[in-house]
């Protein structure tokens, strides 16, 4: 299997411009996750699925960010506007059939907002 | 709310010195504790998961023991090595929650 897949690996985009994250997870597992990785603020838990529904999306941090997950296969998380403070690095993770089971994580997105 | 603690925040230590840190999270709701690595300009990778009181898992020279009535977790590593070198995250989940812990940051030093 390839793992997880992000795309793209890095991004650079100017304030104000649409921001769109991708991910595939591992085919066959049914939880997926989006994180973002800051120096202040560590890894945080933006939002989860399970079988492509949204279950806990209390961490996403404004109305800015939105989340889809249009079937087993696909994922992407939106930021629109885009602002400065919306740099860092951006990971999804996939589980097998339980929330406690262990996450697998993709190589994640650099994004830099200028 | 849940909240997962670490300690020390970060660690220097010789090549060859054997050492351990410490997760905190709270006791109730309660499901499993994953310990993960996470070396710099990678992706956390998988340690461990135990989900028993008294769970203890050994990979190699790393070995980690869980105790889910006072709500720690320890993580060993038996003669450090550099490429030890990483953040070690822990993660609490609950039925409907994953917190990770702020991580500690491991430096072997040659």
């Amino acid at each position: 299997d390839a793992g997880v897949i992000q795309s793209p690996r890095h991004e650079v985009t100017e304030m104000g411009q649409e921001v769109t994250l991708r991910c595939k997870p591992i085919s066959g597992h049914d939880y997926l996750f989006w994180y973002r990785q800051t120096m202040m603020r560590g890894l945080e838990l933006l939002i989860y699925f399970n079988n492509n529904v949204p279950i806990d999306d209390s961490g996403m941090p404004e109305d800015r960010f939105s989340a889809k997950m249009p079937n087993a296969s696909f994922s992407t998380l939106k930021i629109q506007p885009s602002e400065p403070r919306d740099s860092a690095v951006y990971f999804c993770a996939s589980s097998p059939g339980q929330i406690q089971e262990t996450q697998y994580f993709g190589p994640g997105t650099r994004l830099l907002v200028l | 709310i849940l909240n997962v603690e670490q300690s020390p925040q970060s660690l220097h230590v010789q090549e060859g010195d054997s050492t351990n840190f410490t997760c905190s999270f709270p006791s109730s709701n309660f499901y499993a504790l994953h310990w993960y690595r996470w070396e710099t300009a990678k992706s956390p990778e998988a340690l461990f998961v135990m989900t028993l009181n008294g769970d203890e898992k050994k990979k190699g020279r790393i070995s980690a023991t869980l105790n889910t009535k006072e709500g720690y977790s320890y993580l060993y590593i038996k003669g450090s090595q550099p490429e030890d070198s990483a953040t070690y995250l822990c993660a609490l989940t609950s039925y409907d929650k994953v917190i990770f812990g702020p991580g500690t940051s491991l430096s072997v030093i040659p």
